[in-house]
């Protein structure tokens, strides 16, 4: 099945620094990548819409200087936060969309990011 | 905009039991789709399954079913003969067709009891 690949799975930054999180598509063309935010035990916030060749559409709410998103090809989209602080810490996921399936078939997740700033 | 809900934060069942986690949504919409994920300790979403909204047949897969009532904005999904492997975070999902953008409940905490 689709492999979504997500790296790295933890990372630790101090604060001011600007940390870059990978999501990858290992099978298939993914035309479109999402981004989301989980918060301990809480649900996946949706941050932003990646589209391969285009710029991302952000959620209201969400830093678009902050949390710079990259869709350059249609296996890679790259999630930068920027100028990390603390409250920036945080377990960040991805999902792609297969260019070829069905969107009523989901998505497929990378396995999330652990980003502690500190 | 739509809100999914799920209103048993946590719930345990012994092994081989069965359970029913809840959900309910909000749209004005008639064309949509809803979808069981389940992020183990891992943290890995997995879809679980999956129910077109135009389609009256509940959807199956294996211990996995759905109780989709779409007057009342319901959809349960029932976990049979629950295994250990079950032990999980679940989150319902709603999507409108023709929107990409998947909208998450708050999860419920299942634990499945030896």
């Amino acid at each position: 099945g689709a492999v979504v690949s997500q790296h790295p799975s933890r990372v630790i930054c101090k604060s001011g620094t600007s940390v870059k999180i990978e999501c990858r598509s290992l099978d298939f063309q993914a035309t479109t990548m999402f981004w989301y935010r989980q918060f301990p035990k809480q649900s996946l916030m949706l941050m932003a819409t990646s589209n391969e060749g285009s710029k991302a559409t952000y959620e209201q709410g969400v830093e678009k200087d902050k949390f710079l998103i990259n869709h350059a090809s249609l296996t890679l989209s790259t999630l930068t936060v920027t100028s990390a602080h603390p409250e920036d810490s945080s377990f960040y996921i991805c999902s792609a969309k297969d260019g070829q399936g069905a969107v009523d078939y989901g998505y497929t997740f990378g396995s999330g990011t652990r980003l502690t700033v500190v | 905009a739509q809100t999914v809900t799920q209103s048993q934060p946590e719930m345990s069942v012994q092994e081989a039991e069965t359970v029913t986690l809840s959900c309910t949504y909000d749209t004005s919409e008639s064309n949509y789709y809803l979808f069981w994920y389940k992020q183990p300790p891992s943290r890995q979403m997995i879809l679980v399954i999956r129910q077109e909204a135009y389609k009256q047949q509940n959807a199956t897969e294996n211990r996995f079913s759905v109780n989709f009532q779409k007057a009342a904005k319901s959809f349960s999904l029932k976990i049979s003969d629950s295994q250990l492997g079950d032990t999980a975070m679940y989150f319902c999902a709603f999507m409108f067709f023709g929107n990409e953008k998947l909208t998450f409940g708050t999860g419920t905490r299942l634990t499945i009891i030896p």
